[in-house]
């Protein structure tokens, strides 16, 4: 079975301050990771994935994350937000290859503050 | 199609009634997946099909909802004698299949039972 923690339902932050946004899974066997945004009224939408190769992975709109094996987390970070990275965050994860079946964690609302 | 489509869009419903929800994947698809989007939950894992596989039906939260998936394409779901807990946002997503991870929401049906 896999799972995904998120540890902070809520983050505020002021605009072009950087963010981190947390996340620790479990799993038994080798897995993918994601994040994926939610914007105001709108669908989920991808903004990166790790799938294998280098640990430190680049998404949409200036996001990166981290797959850390050792410590199970998959960190999602941005240097500088703008008040447009206003939205719910949700990471997740999948796999043993093969078998897709993907859990998301319960989502991290990203408030900028102007 | 272009995307990942649902419908309706919103439906109320009155406690007792059965409700269906259609899905149309994106064309050549062969992963489909369902998931239940509620205040504070996160997104709650439903039901998962891949091609001509058994469905995963482990997320399915009592006998009162079904999911079938006619021809490889559209699915439904079926929620019957709907209860005021069923109120959520309903969320149908596909993906190419195995070895494809990505995978795309539609806007979701937003379900509301008074």
């Amino acid at each position: 079975a896999q799972s995904v923690t998120q540890l902070d339902s809520q983050v505020p932050v002021f605009e072009e301050a950087p963010v981190e946004l947390r996340c620790n899974y479990s799993s038994s066997v080798s897995v993918y990771l994601f994040w994926y945004v939610q914007y105001p009224n709108q669908g989920l939408q991808l903004l990166l994935k790790y799938l294998s190769g280098s640990t430190l992975v680049k998404g949409i709109n200036g996001f990166e994350a981290e797959f850390n094996k050792s410590q199970t987390s998959f960190h999602l970070r941005k240097p500088s937000v703008h008040i447009s990275d206003t939205a719910e965050y949700f990471c997740a994860v999948s796999g043993p290859a093969g078998y897709q079946k993907v859990t998301f964690g319960i989502g991290t609302k990203l408030q900028v503050i102007p | 199609g272009a995307g990942v489509s649902q419908s309706p869009s919103n439906k109320v419903t009155e406690k007792g009634k059965d409700v269906e929800l259609r899905c149309d994947p994106i064309s050549g698809h062969t992963a489909l997946y369902w998931y239940r989007q509620s205040l504070g939950q996160g997104l709650e894992f439903l039901i998962y099909f891949q091609g001509n596989s058994a469905p995963d039906k482990s997320g399915l939260p009592s006998d009162r909802f079904s999911a079938e998936r006619t021809g490889g394409s559209v699915s439904t779901l079926t929620i019957q004698r709907t209860q005021q807990e069923d109120s959520a946002v309903y969320l149908c997503a596909s993906s190419a299949g195995q070895g494809v991870h990505t995978i795309y929401f539609g806007e979701g049906s937003w379900l509301t039972v008074v």
